[in-house]
C-alpha cells in the first residue's frame, strides 16, 4: 500500500462546476495535511494546509480532513480554466524531520 | 515571506561532468531543506534531506556517492550530480523549512526548480 494516494485522474469537469479531488493516506500519526498545485514544468505551490478534523475554506477552496478514515479532499468550486493542473496531496510523517510525502497527484482539467 | 531561491532554472550538460544547483532560503534560515527529483508525469520522490552542519540522510536507492549533498549554512543547501548521465535528466526541486512548527500551518515552500538534461 502506497503510503498516499490519490487517483491519477484526468479529472475532466466544465467551467464552473466543482471539482472534488481525493486523497488517502496510510500513517495514522500523520499530524497536518496539504494540496499543493502544480503547473507543468513548474514547482508545485501550497494551495491548503489541514490539520483538525472537519472542513477549512479559503476562497474557492476548501479542504476536508478525516483522520478516523484518513481521507483528505479538496473541493474547488467555480472551477475556472486557470485551475487545469495536476494537484498533489502531500502529509508530513510524524518523524523529527517533518518529512513531506507526496501522492502521484490528480490531473484536473476544466474546459471552457 | 519564506521564499526559497533555486539556481539555475536549467542547465544542460555533457555526459561524464557534474552539475551544481544551489538552493537558498532568502527571508529564513532552515536547519532543514530537501531535495526532490521528478521525472515527466511523476510525482516527486524525495531523494534526500539535507541538515544544516551534519550529513544528509538520503532515501533508500539514492546513490549518496552520485548526489552530493552540502547544506553549510542555514540559509544554503546545495546538490552535485556526479558524473551524470542521460538518465539523471530530471526536474530537481528543493524546499525547506520554515522554523519552528510554522511547517504544520505553512508547509513547506519550493523552490522554482531546475531541469537537468544530460546529453
Amino acid at each position: 500500500q502506497k503510503e498516499v494516494e490519490q487517483n491519477s485522474g484526468p479529472l475532466s469537469v466544465p467551467e464552473g462546476a466543482i471539482a472534488s479531488l481525493n486523497c488517502t493516506y496510510s500513517d495514522r500519526g500523520s499530524q497536518s495535511f496539504f494540496w499543493y498545485r502544480q503547473y507543468s514544468g513548474k514547482s508545485p505551490e501550497l494551495i491548503m494546509s489541514i490539520y483538525s478534523n472537519g472542513d477549512k475554506e479559503d476562497g474557492r477552496f476548501t479542504a476536508q480532513l478525516n483522520k478516523a478514515s484518513q481521507y483528505v479532499s479538496l473541493l474547488i468550486r467555480d472551477s475556472q480554466p486557470s485551475d487545469s493542473a495536476t494537484y498533489l496531496c502531500a502529509v508530513n510523517q510524524n518523524t523529527g524531520f517533518q518529512k513531506l510525502v507526496f501522492g502521484t497527484g490528480t490531473r484536473l482539467l476544466v474546459s471552457p | 515571506g519564506a521564499v526559497v531561491s533555486q539556481h539555475p532554472s536549467w542547465v544542460i550538460c555533457k555526459s561524464g561532468t557534474s552539475v551544481k544547483i544551489e538552493c537558498r532560503s532568502l527571508d529564513f534560515q532552515a536547519t532543514t531543506m530537501f531535495w526532490y527529483r521528478q521525472f515527466p508525469k511523476q510525482s516527486l520522490m524525495l531523494m534526500a534531506t539535507s541538515n544544516e552542519g551534519s550529513k544528509a540522510t538520503y532515501e533508500q536507492g539514492v546513490e549518496k556517492d552520485k548526489f552530493l549533498i552540502n547544506h553549510a549554512s542555514l540559509t544554503l543547501s546545495t546538490l552535485t550530480v556526479t558524473s551524470a548521465h542521460p538518465e539523471d535528466s530530471s526536474f530537481y526541486i528543493c524546499s525547506a523549512s520554515p522554523p519552528g512548527g510554522a511547517v504544520l500551518n505553512y508547509g513547506y515552500t519550493f523552490g522554482s526548480g531546475t531541469r537537468l538534461t544530460v546529453v
